[in-house]
């Protein structure tokens, strides 16, 4: 099955610096790529989402960069907020028949310091 | 639109109880999942359902059952609760089948098992 490793576990930065996290997957069908933000003790929530036959997706401080040949994604926050610290999924996914399998990352706890 | 609802929030059980996790969708999805969520374990997949009337095994279905009693609403059966089923479960749902890949999260039940 596919096997999604995430990186690092937890990142701290100073406000108003760049944070980058790292994804690696196994799976070469894998088609679509979402990323999940999670605040303490609420649920997960998409922030960005990049499809397989896209290189690079931003949207407004966040951009997601995709490559299938080595099989990793990464997510950038730029001019990073306190309300940016939370925890963060990766995920990998591809589909079955309307059904879509989801493996989820480990996660990345991200502290923003004021 | 309430998007997905799930009861109850919090719940003891002692080991060998049995309890029903029930999560409701209003946004006509096809598809519903359940999700445990441990720390440093990122999200495992217990089961899903790809439409109404089909279920299927996820990553971690042991001790665990599942009933898709229609199109809205997708239960979670713990028939003798075990320490180690301690964890937040969460319910989703999608709609693969309409192009829309994103998965919506319920709230979470946080269940302990004594």
């Amino acid at each position: 099955g596919e096997n999604v490793e995430q990186h690092p576990s937890t990142l701290s930065v100073q406000e108003g610096d760049s944070a980058v996290i790292k994804c690696t997957y196994s799976d070469s069908a894998s088609n679509y790529f979402p990323w999940y933000k999670q605040e303490l003790g609420k649920r997960p929530q998409l922030i960005i989402d990049i499809r397989s036959n896209v290189g690079e997706k931003k949207d407004q401080r966040i951009a997601v960069t995709l490559n299938k040949t080595a099989k990793h994604f990464s997510l950038h926050i730029t001019e990073t907020q306190p309300e940016d610290s939370a925890v963060y999924f990766c995920a990998a996914s591809k589909g079955s028949g309307g059904y879509q399998k989801v493996t989820f990352g480990t996660g990345t706890k991200l502290q923003v310091i004021p | 639109n309430a998007g997905v609802t799930q009861t109850p929030k919090f719940q003891v059980l002692k080991t060998g109880q049995s309890m029903t996790l029930q999560c409701a969708q209003d946004m006509n999805h096809n598809s519903m999942y359940w999700y445990r969520q441990d720390p440093g374990m990122g999200l495992r997949l217990i089961y899903y359902s790809a439409s109404e009337g089909t279920t299927d095994k996820g990553e971690v279905p042991n001790g665990y059952n599942v009933s898709r009693l229609n199109k809205r609403e997708f239960s979670l059966r713990l028939e003798s609760a075990a320490p180690s089923q301690t964890s937040v479960y969460f319910c989703a749902s999608s709609d693969p089948g309409q192009g829309s890949y994103e998965q919506y999260f319920g709230p979470g039940t946080r269940l302990t098992v004594t």
